[in-house]
């Protein structure tokens, strides 16, 4: 079975630190597609970014960055220099098929609550 | 602007009662989907949509139901045959359900069993 793991259930920083949050996952598909979402207190979920398993080169957005490390089935989010705004909880999920239909579906991680302290 | 509106964003029921969460979108998605999310949980798929008039279980759709007459909705009916329902539903779309096809969220409704 596909999984998605968050193993940091909670950081906190203080402003302006850099946070790395973890993610590994378990698929035996060659084709995937890795998500980070973030879930701010208002509770919708809003997409950050899509990987593709055949894209290993890192991403950089601002102060966001991403590694994707096939090799480790590692998926992980930087933030630099992080402030205030930042706090939320952030969900890493792989996407896997249905047999029933071969549609896909998210596969989700059980999310990183990070607090950033002025 | 397009997006995905959720009603109501909380919802009270008492036990027994079945009770309907409402779910639009006007992205022109064909498909939607509903998630359940507990504390400390990700997010765990109920039931989802790839077209109009047709549907299919997630994997916790055990009282639960849905229906999709109209590309623009899909909304949720929690029945009494579900026993444990509190908990914060997030309704999504997506153009497709293909791998690369990320999936756009409504601010959710937390429901409470009294």
């Amino acid at each position: 079975a596909q999984k998605v793991t968050q193993a940091q259930t909670e950081i906190s920083v203080v402003e302006k630190e850099d946070v790395t949050l973890d993610c590994v996952y378990e698929t035996r598909d060659t084709t995937y597609y890795l998500f980070w979402y973030k879930q701010p207190p208002s509770g919708e979920l809003v997409f950050l970014i899509r990987r593709n398993s055949f894209d290993e080169q890192n991403e950089i957005s601002g102060r966001y960055s991403w590694n994707f490390q096939k090799s480790t089935s590692s998926f992980n989010f930087t933030i630099t220099a992080s402030q205030v705004v930042d706090s939320a909880v952030y969900f890493c999920a792989l996407s896997e098929a249905r047999e029933v239909d071969s549609s896909y579906k998210l596969i989700f991680g059980s999310g990183t609550r990070l607090l950033v302290r002025p | 602007d397009g997006g995905i509106t959720q009603s109501p964003k909380y919802l009270f029921r008492k036990e027994g009662q079945n009770v309907t969460l409402s779910c639009e979108q006007n992205l022109n998605h064909d498909a939607m989907y509903w998630y359940r999310q507990d504390p400390g949980q990700g997010l765990r798929l109920i039931y989802y949509s790839q077209i109009v008039n047709d549907f299919q279980k997630g994997d916790i759709a055990e009282g639960y139901s849905v229906s999709r007459e109209k590309k623009e909705s899909f909304p949720l009916t929690v029945t009494s045959a579900q026993k444990n329902p509190t908990a914060f539903y997030l309704c999504a779309s997506s153009p497709g359900t293909s791998s690369y096809n990320e999936q756009f969220f409504g601010p959710g409704t937390r429901l409470t069993v009294l």
